[in-house]
């Protein structure tokens, strides 16, 4: 069965620290998605990536780095020099591609993260 | 810019009332899906549309039901709302099988 594990429930660092959110996964299929999804305290989830299974490169944009590993099953997710901006909710999620109508999400159970200034 | 709009932010109803959520998104995406989140559950799907008229239940649909008569329009109903519904209600769009998708801003709502 499909599962996103995050492990970190609460992370709180300082203003310019880096910090790693954790995401592992399970499933069975070899075709797959992967998701980052940000919910601020407004409450509306911005969507921050999508990699596909056969997509190993790691990914930067900005101050944000995603490395995905196959090999542990995990698509780990790092801020760099964090903001108090950067305070969330973050979310990894896993779609896997299967016949039919259409495929879900399966979300973890999110790690907050509260930057200090 | 992808649009997602819930029809309230915070809505307060009584055990047994029969509650609409509104969901509507301006991009023309064929799926829709309606979740509910809670402390230390995460996201959970209760139903999704993958056109008009289609629906699929979630992980968790008893207790509620949908309705999308147009593209652009998914709602979720509540038939006779309870206490354990409270929570905050997430709809979400996308445009494909596999692509991302875009939530909007949710509805808490409150079933006293």
């Amino acid at each position: 069965a499909q599962k996103v594990t995050q492990a970190q429930t609460e992370i709180s660092v300082v203003e310019k620290e880096d910090v790693t959110l954790d995401c592992v996964y399970e499933t069975r299929d070899t075709t797959y998605y992967l998701f980052w999804y940000k919910q601020p305290p407004s409450g509306e989830l911005v969507f921050l990536i999508r990699r596909n299974s056969f997509d190993e490169q790691n990914e930067i944009s900005g101050r944000y780095s995603w490395n995905f590993q196959k090999s542990t099953s995990s698509f780990n997710f790092t801020i760099t020099a964090s903001q108090v901006v950067d305070s969330a909710v973050y979310f990894c999620a896993l779609s896997e591609i299967y016949g039919g109508a259409t495929n879900k999400l399966i979300f973890g159970t999110g790690t907050l993260l509260a930057v200090q200034p | 810019d992808v649009k997602v709009t819930q029809s309230s932010r915070y809505l307060v109803k009584r055990t047994g009332e029969k509650v609409f959520l509104e969901c509507v998104q301006d991009m023309d995406h064929e799926n829709m899906f309606w979740y509910r989140q809670d402390p230390g559950l995460g996201l959970r799907l209760i139903y999704f549309s993958y056109d008009v008229k289609m629906k699929e239940k979630g992980d968790i649909p008893e207790g509620y039901s949908v309705s999308r008569e147009k593209k652009e329009r998914f709602s979720l109903i509540l038939e006779s709302a309870s206490t354990n519904q409270t929570s905050m209600y997430l709809c979400a769009s996308r445009r494909d099988r596999v692509g991302e998708q875009y939530f909007g801003p949710g509805t808490r709502l409150t079933v006293t």
